[in-house]
C-alpha cells in the first residue's frame, strides 16, 4: 500500500461539464506526474508538477490543468469536459523531476463522461 | 517503432512455470521500471533500476545499459502473478510506456 490516494474514486460527469481530480503525494516526493489511460491502452503522460510549478507537458489541450500545494498535493483539472476524457486518471509521486527513484501511484479516479 | 518495447504482449503460464518478460528501448534513460497493474487499475512499482540486477522476494529484474535491455523474471509463478508488466523508461521529466505484457498464470 502506497502513500498516494486519489479521490474520487469514480465519478460521472456528462459533456462540457468541469472536474476536480485530487492527490495526495508520498511523504518526502516534491514532484507528481499525471496519467491518462484509456480503456484497454497504456497510460499516457498529461503533466509534471515540481515544486508547485508545472515541469513538463504531454500532448494534452490547455483545458487539462492543475495544480500542486505546498503540501506538494495535487489537483488535476479538466474543463469543457468530452466523452474521450473518459479514462482512468493517475498520479505519481516521486522524489524528483527525472523519476529516478521508486515511484508511488494512486489507484486512480475512473472518470465516466456522459 | 516505440522507443519502448515489450514482449512478449500477452503470456499464459501454468502455476510454478518460470517466467521472462522483456523490454527494449532505444532512447537515453536515468533509470528503468518495472511495474505491475492489476484489473481495476492500480498500479505498483516493483522495481527501478538504472544498472545490474535487483531481487525481491520471487521476482528478478535485470538490466544491461549497453545493449538497451532489461528483463523481468518470475520464479515459481503463482495465479496470483497474473496482471499486466508495464516496462517505463525515465527520460527527462516524464515516463515512456511500454505496451504491457498481460501475464495469466492457471492453476
Amino acid at each position: 500500500e502506497t502513500g498516494v490516494t486519489q479521490s474520487p474514486t469514480h465519478l460521472i460527469k456528462t459533456r462540457g461539464q468541469q472536474v476536480t481530480l485530487r492527490c495526495s503525494s508520498q511523504s518526502g516526493h516534491n514532484t507528481v506526474s499525471w496519467y491518462q489511460q484509456a480503456l484497454g491502452q497504456g497510460p499516457q503522460f498529461i503533466f509534471q508538477y515540481y515544486r508547485e510549478e508545472e515541469n513538463g507537458r504531454g500532448n494534452f489541450p490547455p483545458r487539462f490543468s492543475g495544480l500542486q500545494f505546498p503540501n506538494y498535493s495535487s489537483e488535476l483539472n479538466v474543463n469543457a469536459l468530452e466523452l474521450d476524457d473518459s479514462a482512468l486518471y493517475l498520479c505519481a509521486s516521486s522524489r524528483d523531476q527525472a523519476n529516478t527513484g521508486e515511484l508511488f501511484f494512486g489507484e486512480g479516479s475512473r472518470l465516466t463522461v456522459l | 517503432k516505440n522507443e519502448v518495447e515489450q514482449s512478449p504482449q500477452n503470456l499464459t503460464a501454468q502455476e510454478g512455470e518460470f517466467i521472462t518478460i522483456n523490454c527494449s528501448y532505444s532512447v537515453g534513460i536515468s533509470a528503468l521500471h518495472w511495474l505491475q497493474q492489476h484489473p481495476g487499475g492500480g498500479i505498483v512499482s516493483l522495481f527501478m533500476l538504472s544498472s545490474g540486477k535487483k531481487k525481491h522476494g520471487r521476482l528478478i529484474a535485470t538490466i544491461n545499459i549497453q545493449e538497451k535491455h532489461s528483463s523481468l523474471h518470475i520464479t515459481a509463478s503463482h495465479p496470483r502473478d497474473s496482471a499486466v508488466y508495464i516496462c517505463a523508461v525515465s527520460g527527462n521529466y516524464q515516463l515512456i510506456w511500454g505496451a504491457g505484457t498481460k501475464l495469466i498464470i492457471k492453476p
